[in-house]
């Protein structure tokens, strides 16, 4: 089946740090990945997504490169702000196949002034 | 604010009752999802409608759950006979017509359940 693992949280950072979150998957068909994000008290929001290998999503600062050969698509984002603490979702989608996404538990960040 | 909508935001019930939640989805999308998120855990897919059409329905629950969606706008999940297992959070999502942007899944803010 699909699954997507991601690293257990909470990850605490300072301001301005370098972040990481893993993120990898096991697919039967060829994925779409995405990255949610969800905010204290809101929904869930797409923050970047990539349909194909090599792909590189990016917003907000963070990014992430569709990696076929590690089955992997880790968020990255060079300098975090306070405003990023969130939890933070992979997810995968099947193309044709529904369009329902697949997510990981969830990372919860939380950065410090 | 034409985002996705939910109602109502939270529900507390006892066991054994029944609950109706109420997804709008944004305006003239044809797709809308249901998905059950519990805590600390990432959202689960459960169902989803084109238009009036349940196309999957397979990853409901448990026969207490069930879905509508009659005028292809709209759209509620009920539970049955609620239990304590039940309490989550229930998301829904709609996603436009158009096929290139079918890939976004938009996500109303939730409809939380307690059950007592």
């Amino acid at each position: 089946g699909n699954s997507v693992t991601q690293m257990e949280g909470p990850v605490t950072l300072s301001e301005e740090a370098f972040l990481t979150i893993n993120c990898t998957y096991t697919a039967t068909g060829y994925p779409s990945l995405f990255w949610y994000v969800q905010y204290p008290g809101e929904g869930l929001q797409l923050l970047l997504k990539a349909t194909k290998a090599d792909d590189k999503g990016s917003n907000k600062g963070f990014e992430a490169t569709y990696r076929k050969e590690t089955t992997s698509f880790h968020l990255e984002k060079g300098s975090v702000q306070v405003s990023d603490s969130a939890v933070y979702f992979c997810a995968l989608r099947i193309n044709n196949a529904g369009n329902m996404l697949t997510f990981g538990g969830g990372t919860r960040l939380m950065v410090k002034p | 604010d034409t985002g996705v909508s939910q109602d109502p935001r939270h529900k507390i019930t006892k066991r054994g009752q029944n609950v109706t939640f109420r997804c709008d989805p944004i305006s003239e999308h044809n797709r809308l999802y249901w998905y059950r998120q519990t805590l600390g855990q990432g959202p689960e897919f459960l169902t989803y409608f084109q238009n009036e059409a349940q196309l999957e329905k397979s990853r409901l629950l448990s026969d207490r759950f069930s879905a509508e969606r009659p005028k292809g706008s709209f759209s509620t999940l009920e539970i049955q006979r609620t239990e304590q297992g039940d309490s989550a959070m229930y998301l829904c999502a709609s996603t436009p017509a158009d096929r290139v942007d079918q890939e976004t899944q938009y996500f109303g803010p939730g409809t939380r359940l307690l059950v007592l």
